[in-house]
């Protein structure tokens, strides 16, 4: 089945360190998007790419990294830098090259809840 | 700046009625609206997309409808089942000229209560 794979479901880390965040799909997708999901408040993005070795800074990308060396994943790394790293992080993707692009769906991941003590 | 709401913020309704949840968004130059469904703990499922041009969309018993003058949008479930319990948020698109970035409401939890 096509989907998005997002690894690992939780993660523990302690203040100080940094964390990579996986995210996979094989959906065939172009576009590929990091948000960030904090209770009481919408999903925020994060980063976003929409082709290979591209990629462009979202509303909150202090304290965060990203590559996209390959179609298929877009890795996420919450830096040391990231003043309140504990969240439920989710990965999208959708199709990205026209004419598709301006009603492309978002596919989700399941998510990553990091919580960093 | 594009802002979204979503009201209300829950919702709690007997199984079989037929409800109505609400989102409005303050810019009206979006490409599209999309409504997803999250249920605890997980990622969001995509349930209808209503391009701009678009006044309404249907997929079984949901219908969804956009009325971008007013800056609103609904979400009509017909003949609601204990499963169609999530958390149901709207995003919009098409803000600061890259098309696929959304802009999410915070959503309306809703409970059916069989």
């Amino acid at each position: 089945d096509g989907g998005i794979t997002q690894s690992p479901k939780y993660l523990f880390r302690k203040e100080g360190q940094n964390v990579t965040l996986s995210c996979e799909q094989n959906l065939n997708h172009d576009a590929m998007y990091w948000y960030r999901q904090d209770p009481g408040q919408g999903l925020r993005l994060i980063y976003y790419s929409q082709i290979v070795n591209d990629f462009q800074k979202g509303d909150i990308a202090e304290g965060y990294s990203v590559s996209r060396e390959k179609k298929e994943s877009f890795p996420l790394t919450v830096t040391s830098a990231q003043k309140n790293p504990t969240a439920f992080y989710l990965c999208a993707s959708s199709i990205y090259m026209a004419p598709d692009r301006r009603n492309s769906p978002l596919h989700f991941g399941n998510g990553t809840r990091l919580t960093v003590t | 700046k594009q802002e979204v709401t979503q009201i209300p913020a829950a919702l709690s309704v007997p199984e079989g009625e037929n409800l109505v949840l609400n989102c409005s968004f303050t810019d009206s130059a979006i490409y599209n609206l999309q409504w997803f469904r999250q249920d605890p703990g997980k990622g969001l499922t995509s349930l209808l997309l209503i391009q701009s041009s678009q006044r309404e969309q249907t997929s079984g018993r949901l219908n969804a409808s956009l009325d971008k003058s007013s800056g609103r949008s609904t979400l009509y479930i017909a003949a609601s089942q204990p499963g169609d319990s999530a958390t149901y948020l709207c995003a919009v698109s098409g803000y600061g000229g890259a098309t696929n970035k959304l802009i999410f409401g915070t959503g309306t939890l809703l409970a059916v209560q069989p």
